[in-house]
């Protein structure tokens, strides 16, 4: 069980520039979460899935596309990178239909956008 | 607007001791869950605790335990015996509905330094 995998691990762009950060959980889990962390600001939802097909937006999903066509895969793009998305992205999964589920977090991936 | 509010961006224990860390939080419902996670340098997020509004019974997983106060709305997580291996950022949260996953509202976070 590789549980929450992420990748890149580590990424720099140029303002304007597009990529997709990739999640994959192989628990089995429907519902799957993209945060942020900023520092001092702990983390912030950005999207949320509660199953293939079904996504919603969180606290922060202002320049994030997300869509969920398998339940192992979760990405999330950023449409055109911004200097204020400079962060550390956590993909997380959880198998509770309640909200007592513990979520599973990815290692992250620590973005720069210069 | 449900907030999460830890307001010790820093705390130290001596190893071997006991120390709590604060959390509140604001809301307007009545069935809901808190968690406490913990991140260490690893930057892996690991689930300390958790507890259900309904129990009024606080939560405990070995060493760690909690204050619950819900008319208060306080949430704080006691560490008792405290190790050299628990000194990481510890982060309070709420579950946003009570009747889905993977909603959780974060704190700001306790930065815990344990000397030895």
């Amino acid at each position: 069980n590789a549980g929450v995998t992420q990748t890149p691990k580590f990424q720099v762009l140029k303002t304007g520039q597009s990529m997709t950060l990739q999640c994959a959980q192989d628990m089995n889990h429907e519902y799957m979460s993209w945060y942020r962390q900023d520092p001092g600001m702990g983390l912030r939802l950005i999207h949320y899935s509660v199953g293939a097909g079904i996504t919603d937006q969180g606290e922060v999903p202002n320049g994030y596309n997300v869509s969920r066509s398998t339940t192992e895969d979760f990405p999330l793009r950023l449409l055109s990178a911004a200097p204020s998305q400079t962060s550390v992205y956590f993909c997380a999964s959880s198998y509770s239909p309640s909200g007592s589920g513990e979520q599973f977090f990815g290692p992250g991936t620590r973005l720069t956008v210069l | 607007a449900q907030t999460v509010t830890q307001s010790q961006p820093e705390m130290s224990v001596q190893e071997a001791e006991t120390v709590t860390l604060s959390c509140t939080y604001d809301t307007s419902e009545s069935d809901y869950y808190l968690f406490w996670y913990k991140q260490p340098p690893s930057r892996q997020m690991i689930l300390v605790i958790r507890q259900e509004a309904y129990k009024q019974q606080n939560a405990t997983e070995n060493r760690f335990s909690v204050n619950f106060q819900k008319a208060a709305k306080s949430f704080s997580l006691k560490i008792s015996d405290s190790q050299l291996g628990d000194a990481a950022m510890y982060f309070c949260a709420y579950n946003q509905d009570y009747n889905q996953g993977g909603k959780l509202i974060f704190g700001q976070g306790t930065e815990l330094s344990v000397k030895p």
